[in-house]
């Protein structure tokens, strides 16, 4: 399809476990963004890509959180020793510039609970 | 650093009446002002931006929004609410190169 895609779209994992969460945007987005968000809660901003870099991960919570796009499209988001805050849904955007004037286009996201 | 809060979190309206939901903005530097909507069990997409051209701007589904500087907000109004608008609402401000989200107000449409 031609919109964001998120996969997988449900994931349950065990206190302690690693995930990998992914997102393969827009073709041609240069913007790449990951959100947080929780029951009853807004959008988190996690951190954002420009090209292959993270132009700003000022929103990752603490170190066990990681997240890559080597080839400048597709991103992974990385969680180690995951722990039960870390559930919610997580969500992917991709803009066209970035450069916060543009619209985002967003995935529908994945739920993540650990147990 | 930039911020938004809506208003209410749940919002009741009966259908064919006036929508109105409240977002009042925090920002050091003329902002650029977003509104998107999340219908269920889909992504969020964009209904509206401000980004200085014009205080009135119409989105799509006959939503609009007006920004006032003198009260630092950007409500979004509809004249007649439709059962299909039922969903959550966020407003959001440009930080930099990143959207900062608000808490979201859910729109219930009464029969």
């Amino acid at each position: 399809g031609a919109g964001v895609s998120q996969t997988p779209s449900n994931k349950v994992t065990e206190k302690g476990k690693y995930v990998e969460l992914r997102c393969d945007p827009i073709s041609g987005h240069t913007a790449l963004y990951w959100y947080r968000q929780s029951l009853g809660q807004g959008p988190e901003f996690l951190i954002y890509f420009q090209g292959t870099g993270a132009a700003d991960d000022s929103g990752l919570p603490n170190d066990r959180f990681f997240a890559v796009r080597p080839e400048g499209s597709v991103s992974t988001l990385k969680i180690q020793r995951t722990e039960r805050g870390d559930s919610a849904v997580y969500l992917c955007a991709s803009s066209l510039s970035g450069r916060g004037t543009g619209e985002l286009f967003f995935g529908e996201g994945s739920r993540l609970t650990v147990l | 650093a930039q911020s938004v809060t809506q208003l209410g979190s749940h919002v009741s309206v009966s259908e064919g009446a006036l929508v109105l939901l409240r977002c009042n903005y925090s920002s050091s530097v003329p902002p650029y002002l977003f509104w998107y909507v999340q219908y269920p069990n889909q992504g969020l997409q964009l209904l509206l931006k401000y980004t200085s051209a014009a205080t009135l701007v119409k989105g799509i589904n006959g939503f609009e929004a007006e920004f006032k500087k003198s009260e630092t907000s950007f409500h979004l109004t509809k004249p007649s609410a439709h059962m299909s608008d039922a969903a959550e609402y966020f407003c959001a401000v440009n930080e930099d190169d990143k959207i900062i989200f608000g808490k979201g107000t859910r729109l219930h449409i009464l029969p």
